[in-house]
C-alpha cells in the first residue's frame, strides 16, 4: 500500500472549519482515499472516501487535488466531540482492503 | 441497522490460559477484518476473511493465534497459551465488498487483560 503523511497534530476552535491535510505521492489510479477517526476509548470510526471527485457526506467533505497525491477532510464546524485521531490510508481496489493505520493526526478541538 | 459487535467487551485472563472473542458482522457483510491495538500504539492488521476464499493470515503475530469464520458470518478469533505481550484491544471490522471503495465499519472491541 502506498504511504500517506500527515501533520501528528493540530488545534481548532468549536464552531469552526478544519481542513486536515494528507500527502499521498505515491498513489496509484487503483487507490482509494479513505478517512477514518477514532475517538478516545472507542474503536475506528468511518469517515468518507473518495477516488477522484470531491465528495461529501453527512459528516465531512473530502477534497482530491487534481493530480491526486493530496487529499483535504473539512469538517464544516467542528465540535467537541470531533477530537478525535484522524487517519488518512489508501486502500487498493485490488487487494484484500486491510487498512494499513499510520500515526494520523490528533485533533484537538478547544471551546 | 446493528453495527458490528463483538464480545466480550471485556477479558481478564491468566498467562497461558486460551481464550475466544467473537466477531458478529453487518448483515450481509462479505468481507471481515481483526485488528488488534496494544497501549498507546497504532492499529495492526491481524487477518482477513472473504467469501470462501482462503483467509489473509499474514498479519497473526504467531501460531498462537487463529481465527475461523462460520457461515460466512460470525468469526472467533483464538489466542492459546496467551501471554502478557498479548494483551490489548482487539477490533473486528467488516465491509460490503473487499474493493477499495467500501470502507470498513469497526465493532467496539475486546480488551484483553493477560495477567
Amino acid at each position: 500500500d502506498a504511504k500517506t503523511t500527515q501533520p501528528n497534530s493540530m488545534e481548532s476552535n468549536e464552531e469552526e472549519p478544519v481542513h486536515l491535510p494528507c500527502n499521498h505521492s505515491t498513489i496509484s489510479g487503483t487507490d482509494y482515499i479513505h478517512w477514518y477517526r477514532q475517538l478516545p476509548s472507542q474503536g475506528p470510526e468511518y469517515v468518507i472516501h473518495g477516488l477522484t471527485s470531491n465528495v461529501n457526506n453527512r459528516m465531512a467533505s473530502l477534497a482530491i487535488a487534481e493530480d491526486r497525491k493530496s487529499s483535504t477532510l473539512i469538517l464544516h464546524r467542528a465540535t467537541l466531540r470531533d477530537a478525535a485521531v484522524y487517519y488518512c490510508i489508501l486502500r487498493d481496489h485490488s487487494n484484500t482492503g486491510k487498512l494499513i493505520f499510520g500515526q494520523g493526526t490528533t485533533l484537538q478541538v478547544k471551546p | 441497522g446493528a453495527g458490528v459487535s463483538q464480545s466480550p467487551s471485556n477479558k481478564v485472563t491468566e498467562k497461558g490460559k486460551d481464550v475466544e472473542l467473537r466477531c458478529d458482522p453487518i448483515s450481509g457483510h462479505t468481507a471481515l477484518y481483526w485488528y488488534r491495538q496494544s497501549l498507546g500504539q497504532g492499529l495492526e492488521f491481524l487477518i482477513y476473511f472473504q467469501g470462501n476464499s482462503a483467509p489473509d493470515k499474514s498479519g497473526l503475530p504467531s501460531d498462537r493465534f487463529s481465527a475461523e469464520r462460520t457461515g460466512g458470518s460470525v468469526s472467533t478469533l483464538t489466542i492459546q497459551r496467551t501471554q502478557q505481550e498479548d494483551s490489548a484491544v482487539y477490533l473486528c471490522a467488516s465491509s460490503l465488498m473487499v474493493a477499495g471503495g467500501h470502507g470498513q465499519y469497526f465493532g467496539p472491541g475486546t480488551r484483553l487483560t493477560v495477567t
